[in-house]
């Protein structure tokens, strides 16, 4: 079954940490995202990444950084946590380019950051 | 750029009535459509999609769509809600070009079930 990790379910932090969020795929694929989810938001776009050491923002991406050194591996920075940045974060990857009638996203079960 | 509006932040319905879900969509060339469904503590998973095929769009739990071009719109529905169909739904929207999988979310409906 294909999986979507994210490596903590509930994260505390304090204002000015810096904050490492983890996420792992084991599908090969090669698109990763990470969307930030707030109540009456929904879901918003902060990075993306279509391959290894490539990056583009999002609609939100200030305040935070990615890292995807491995294809499996999608890592969102937040280089010094603010309480705007209490959220709900989920990660998701999909296939490259397969066509519509595959085209979905995977989600991991979210990250639920509190700064305090 | 593509976007989505979802009508109503919270939606209720009876045990056995139908479920309508809107979804208004704005783009400037035929887009993609998706429907995500999030339950309680878990990520979010695809109910259906519209990829420019039949207009008419089935999905996973008896759930359906049907894309309208002149209303802009692709509302959710199913005949007979079931108390396992409360969770907040997603409608998405994407570009259709290839290499170009982003998508962008709507602000969530979240349905709940009266027994």
């Amino acid at each position: 079954d294909v999986k979507v990790t994210q490596s903590s379910r509930y994260l505390v932090k304090r204002t000015g940490e810096k904050v490492f969020l983890e996420c792992v795929q084991d599908m090969d694929h090669e698109n990763m995202f990470w969307y930030r989810q707030d109540p009456g938001l929904g879901l918003r776009l902060i990075y993306f990444s279509y391959d290894v050491k490539m990056k583009e923002k999002g609609d939100i991406p200030e305040g935070y950084s990615v890292s995807r050194e491995k294809k499996e591996r999608f890592s969102l920075i937040l280089e010094s946590a603010s309480t705007n940045q209490t959220s709900m974060y989920l990660c998701a990857s999909s296939p490259l380019g397969v066509g519509a009638a595959n085209e979905k996203l995977f989600f991991g079960s979210g990250t639920q950051l509190s700064v305090l | 750029a593509q976007s989505v509006t979802q009508l109503g932040s919270h939606v209720s319905v009876s045990e056995g009535a139908l479920v309508l879900l809107r979804c208004n969509y704005s783009s400037s060339v035929p887009p993609y459509l998706f429907w995500y469904v999030q339950y309680p503590n878990q990520g979010l998973q695809l109910l259906l999609k519209y990829t420019s095929a039949a207009t008419l769009v089935k999905g996973i739990n008896g759930f359906e769509a049907e894309f309208k071009k002149s209303e802009t719109s692709f509302h959710l529905t199913k005949p007979s809600a079931h108390m396992s169909d409360a969770a907040e739904y997603f409608c998405a929207v994407r570009h259709p070009n290839f290499g170009n999988e982003k998508l962008t979310f709507g602000t969530g409906t979240r349905l709940t079930i009266i027994p």
